[in-house]
């Protein structure tokens, strides 16, 4: 499984777009870069997908770098229902397991 | 369409009792998880299931066993409840078609053993 990093915590002020950096270096070039988030007290949430060009939906936009070992995630207008832990995931597509990291705690402040 | 549905929501379990919880999904979802997330923690991977009839190990299985005997529903066990076994629990299904397709989790089973 590729390894990743993720700031244990972020801020941001409501309405200001928000940028969740990821490391993954380790990345092997067949895994996809899957983000969840999880708001208080519900389970994980998918937000978003991509394997090396950049994605855009309704939640957010996935950037990722060119050499594929990095990866942010944009939240182009924080507001106070995206406080939650965010967490990404490399995962390889003919692989059964899912496995999630401490992800990142992000506090919107209004 | 209830998506996936975790049974019961809150449960209190004193040390050596035994209990069941049980995961339902409506969406004929090939893969079925659990997994469980202790204070200010990620979520850790106990057990999966890529089919009806099959289960696997993930990181975190001591303790827990687990069942699938339908392709609805996932089971999971604990056998003598310890106070280490105090978590919430997350059952996520995904489907087989796509090899990227998102997992989607219940609300969670939040157990205490005392």
């Amino acid at each position: 499984d590729a390894k990743t990093t993720q700031p244990n915590s972020m801020e941001s002020n409501e309405e200001e777009p928000v940028h969740l950096p990821c490391n993954h270096s380790t990345i092997s070039g067949t895994d996809y870069i899957h983000w969840y988030r999880q708001l208080p007290s519900q389970g994980p949430e998918y937000v978003i997908h991509g394997l090396t060009s950049n994605v855009n939906n309704r939640m957010a936009s996935l950037a990722i770098a060119e050499d594929r070992k990095s990866s942010t995630l944009i939240l182009h207008r924080a507001t106070l229902r995206d406080a939650a832990v965010y967490y990404c995931i490399p995962r390889r597509a003919s692989y059964d397991k899912v496995i999630f990291g401490p992800g990142t705690s992000l506090s919107v402040i209004p | 369409n209830a998506g996936v549905t975790q049974t019961p929501k809150f449960r209190v379990l004193k040390t050596g009792q035994s209990m069941t919880l049980l995961c339902a999904q409506d969406m004929n979802h090939e893969y079925m998880y659990w997994y469980r997330q202790d204070p200010g923690m990620g979520l850790r991977l106990i057990h999966y299931s890529v089919g009806e009839g099959t289960t696997a190990k993930g990181e975190v299985p001591d303790g827990y066993n687990v069942s699938r005997l339908k392709k609805q529903n996932f089971l999971l066990g604990l056998e003598s409840a310890a106070p280490s076994q105090t978590s919430v629990y997350f059952c996520a299904s995904r489907e087989l078609t796509g090899d990227n397709s998102p997992l989607h989790f219940g609300n969670g089973t939040r157990l205490t053993v005392t």
